[in-house]
């Protein structure tokens, strides 16, 4: 059974505070994936990564920075953390096989103040 | 630019009876479309998919029909339970080894059951 785990299910933060959160999945997934989820917006996808150290950006990456040194570990990184970057944020993995699917984690629900 | 369209924000339906959810995307590079179910503080979970090379793929009670030449895509379920009731969006993706697999969502439908 995949799991893909966040480090926080809530999270409140100040304006331009440094922010991380964490994503793990222990289903040796070489794909992992950041997305934001706003009303009336859908999911956005922020960056993805296909292997250890390699990044990609997404569709909306402005503010927004990514870590992978593991391969079950991904981080996603606020540099400066600004109130139009409150929302749910989802954490994503897949096999690298074309068709497979993507398996999410429960979500960070971010309040920036 | 959104290339995945779900033009209903929320759909009502009576338990037992048909739920119908709809799609359109704008991108002929996407083959592959999945629909993905979200109960609120939760993450979305996978439904069913379908490949462009089909046109109908069922799953229980959830139908997933692809109309290429319309660039449409709709979701069936029957019959609906209050369970179901949940958001669900529509994903597509173009296949080929650059994707890695990246999903474009669309907005989303809120569907509700009623018993």
């Amino acid at each position: 059974d995949v799991k893909v785990t966040q480090s926080s299910r809530y999270l409140v933060k100040r304006t331009g505070e440094k922010v991380f959160l964490e994503c793990v999945q222990d289903m040796d997934h070489e794909n992992m994936f950041w997305y934001r989820q706003d009303p009336g917006l859908g999911l956005r996808l922020i960056y993805f990564s296909y292997d250890v150290k390699m990044k990609e950006k997404g569709d909306i990456p402005e503010g927004y920075s990514v870590s992978r040194e593991k391969k079950e570990r991904f981080s996603l990184i606020l540099e400066s953390a600004s109130t139009n970057q409150t929302s749910m944020y989802l954490c994503a993995s897949k096999w690298a096989g074309v068709g497979d699917t993507q398996y999410f984690g429960p979500g960070t629900r971010l309040t920036v103040l | 630019d959104q290339q995945v369209k779900q033009n209903s924000p929320s759909l009502s339906v009576q338990e037992g009876r048909i739920s119908i959810l709809n799609c359109d995307y704008t991108n002929s590079m996407f083959d592959y479309f999945l629909w993905y179910k979200k109960y609120p503080a939760e993450g979305p979970t996978f439904l069913i998919s379908i490949s462009s090379i089909k046109d109908k793929n069922e799953d229980g009670r959830f139908t997933v029909f692809l109309n290429k030449s319309a660039k449409h895509l709709s979701l069936h379920i029957v019959p609906s339970q209050p369970g179901d009731s949940a958001v669900y969006f529509c994903a597509a993706s173009p296949s080929g080894g650059t994707s890695y697999g990246k999903l474009t969502f669309g907005q989303g439908t809120i569907l509700t059951v009623h018993p």
